[in-house]
This record gives structure tokens, sequence and C-alpha cells, in this order.
């Protein structure tokens, strides 16, 4: 079956700790995206890439990095200098932009600072 | 900027009544409308979109939403609820322009279904 598998589901970390969450998609689809939730505060996006090797900054990206090297594969890494990692990620990707076409999502990664 | 809002944090209704959750956006131009359902601790799931054409689109479980240029609104609604359709629901629109990436979301509403 195509999806969205992102891993791990739940994971702790430390401050001071950079964390890499994976997202791996068997879609074909070119668009990838990292949306972060919050309760109350909806989906904000954090980056986006449309092709492989390149990439652009969402509304939240200060405190994140991605990574576009095959296109299968969008890995967020959650760095320290983030000041509130604590949230719930979501991988998404689509065919191409999100105009037309819809959106698929992972099944999200929880992550807890401790 | 482009904004979409989602004016009740939570939505109740009896099972078997029908239900609308409602949704406002601000956004240039033509925009694309869209509506995603998510269960606890779950990734988001397409429900339907307005692109063009009739003004009422019909999507996934028995769900359909009417688009109102003049209101600049896209409410989601469904003739008879059913307690499974408990969830969070989420509004979201982008501008319309070819090769748009920037898909903006609502806060979403929490719709809860009592049997």
């Amino acid at each position: 079956d195509g999806g969205i598998t992102q891993s791990p589901k739940y994971l702790f970390r430390k401050e001071g700790q950079n964390v890499t969450l994976s997202c791996e998609q068997n879609l074909n689809h070119d668009a990838m995206y990292w949306y972060r939730q919050d309760p109350g505060q909806g989906l904000r996006l954090i980056y986006y890439s449309q092709i492989v090797n390149d990439f652009q900054k969402g509304d939240i990206a200060e405190g994140y990095s991605v990574s576009r090297e095959k296109k299968e594969s969008f890995p967020l890494t959650v760095t320290s200098a983030q000041k509130n990692p604590t949230a719930f990620y979501l991988c998404a990707s689509s065919m191409s932009g999100t105009n037309t076409g819809e959106l698929f999502f992972g099944e999200g990664s929880r992550l807890t600072v401790l | 900027a482009q904004s979409v809002a989602q004016p009740e944090d939570q939505v109740n209704v009896a099972e078997g009544n029908p239900l609308t959750v409602k949704c406002t956006y601000s956004v240039s131009g033509n925009p694309y409308l869209f509506w995603y359902v998510q269960y606890p601790n779950r990734g988001l799931q397409f429900l339907l979109k307005y692109i063009t054409g009739d003004n009422l689109v019909k999507g996934s479980y028995g769900f359909e939403a009417e688009f109102n240029k003049s209101q600049t609104s896209f409410h989601l609604k469904k003739p008879s609820a059913l307690v499974s359709d408990s969830a969070l629901y989420f509004c979201a629109a982008n501008p319309g322009t070819a090769g748009s990436y920037q898909l903006t979301f609502g806060k979403g509403t929490k719709l809860s279904v009592i049997p």
C-alpha cells in the first residue's frame, strides 16, 4: 500500500539535544512538507520541498533543519535552538503543489522534551 | 497575508441530527478550499475540496461543503451525524495560483456527536 511513514511515533528528548524525525513516502510525490501541531493552534508549516535537493522555509522554520537527498525521504531535525520543541509533528506529501491536489499525511511523531 | 478562521472551537450535535462546521477565509484571488479530518493521535485525512464550478461539493463519508464567495465561507455539512464522525476538523485554503505550495489551515473545530 502506498503511503507516508513517520518514525518514531513517540520520542523523548533532553534539553540541549538534537533529534531527527524520519519521513518516507512511496507515493511518488514530488512535494513534501513538515507541519507542527499544537493544541488550539492548528497546523503551522515548518519547511517544504518541491523537488529533490531543494527546500523552502515555512512560517516557523527557526530551530529546525531539513534535507531532501532522495525523492522518497524528507527528514526533519529539531535542533537545540528550538525554544519550545514539545509538539506533534506531521509530515505530508502532494503530487505537485497544494493548489489542486490534496495532502497525504503520515501518522505523526509526538516529541516531548524532558 | 491569507488566513482561515474556524469560529467554533467545539461543536456538539446529537446523533442523527444535521451538523455544520463553519469556516471563513481571507485569501486573495480565487482560492482553493479544503476540509480535513483528524482522529486522536493520527494524521489528517482529506475529506473534500473546492476548486471551481458547483458551489456544493460532495466528499467522503457523506460530508459536503458549500462555497459562498460573497460571504467568503466554506462550511462543512452532513445531513445526519454519526457518533463515528466525532473528530477534529480543519479547514484549509490555498491562493489558487499555479504551483502554490502554501496551504493555510484554520485552528480546527472539535466535533462531538452525542449518542
